[in-house]
């Protein structure tokens, strides 16, 4: 089982480049979520998809854009990358029935940007 | 707003030790508890949950349990292994279909 597939692993930028991070879930689940986690501050949540169709802006979302691009593949594009943006990038995935239960995550992107 | 507080790491213990991870949580309504576990070099992976007030999730040797007298949701486990040395973040459902984290506690169990 897949589960929740994120590419790349690993990315250096430099600053004001641009990059997309796809993610993949093969659990049929509605709702997706990206996140971000940095020393001592746990994960924030970026952006989020309730359902195929809606994107929501989380915790964190300046910087970021997002395309649920189906119900499988939700992706995380960085427009034009600062230093500030490093950190490693989580995709996660939910069954979504109006309360979260648990969620499924992908192994991450570390991503730096110098 | 809803946010989770977790005791700061490292902790560190010898095998066999008794673990506690201490989690506090501010809410409004009745939210889902969590913990989740982050091995070396892995996404993180549901531990345990408690859906309401009093109920105890456990996993793994693992139990926490709800208590919203003190909204904590405190992590204990009987006898610590290596194999357990990982990244432990407590979290609370955030409103529809968000899941809101602690800044996570780091456990580095030694032989």
């Amino acid at each position: 089982n897949a589960g929740v597939t994120q590419t790349p692993k690993f990315q250096v930028l430099k600053t004001g480049q641009s990059m997309t991070l796809q993610c993949a879930q093969d659990m049929n689940h509605n709702s997706m979520y990206w996140y971000r986690q940095d020393p001592g501050m746990g994960l924030r949540l970026i952006y989020y998809s309730a359902s195929e169709g809606t994107t929501d802006k989380g915790e964190v979302p300046n910087g970021y854009n997002v395309s649920r691009l189906n119900k499988r593949e939700f992706s995380l594009r960085l427009e034009s990358a600062a230093p500030s943006q490093t950190s490693v990038y989580f995709c996660a995935s939910s069954r979504g029935a109006g309360d979260i239960l648990e969620a499924f995550f992908g192994q991450g992107t570390r991503l730096t940007v110098v | 707003g809803n946010s989770v507080t977790q005791m700061e790491g490292p902790v560190t213990l010898s095998e066999e030790a008794f673990l506690t991870i201490n989690c506090t949580y501010t809410a409004t309504g009745y939210p889902s508890l969590f913990w989740y576990v982050q091995y070396p070099g892995e996404g993180l992976q549901l531990l345990l949950k408690a859906t309401k007030a009093d109920d105890k999730g456990s996993n793994k040797g693992f139990e926490a349990t709800y208590r919203k007298e003190t909204t904590s949701f405190h992590l204990e486990k009987g006898s610590v292994q290596v194999s357990d040395s990982a990244v432990y973040f407590c979290a609370l459902s955030g409103g529809y279909n968000k899941l809101i984290f602690g800044a996570g506690t780091r456990l580095a169990v030694h032989p």
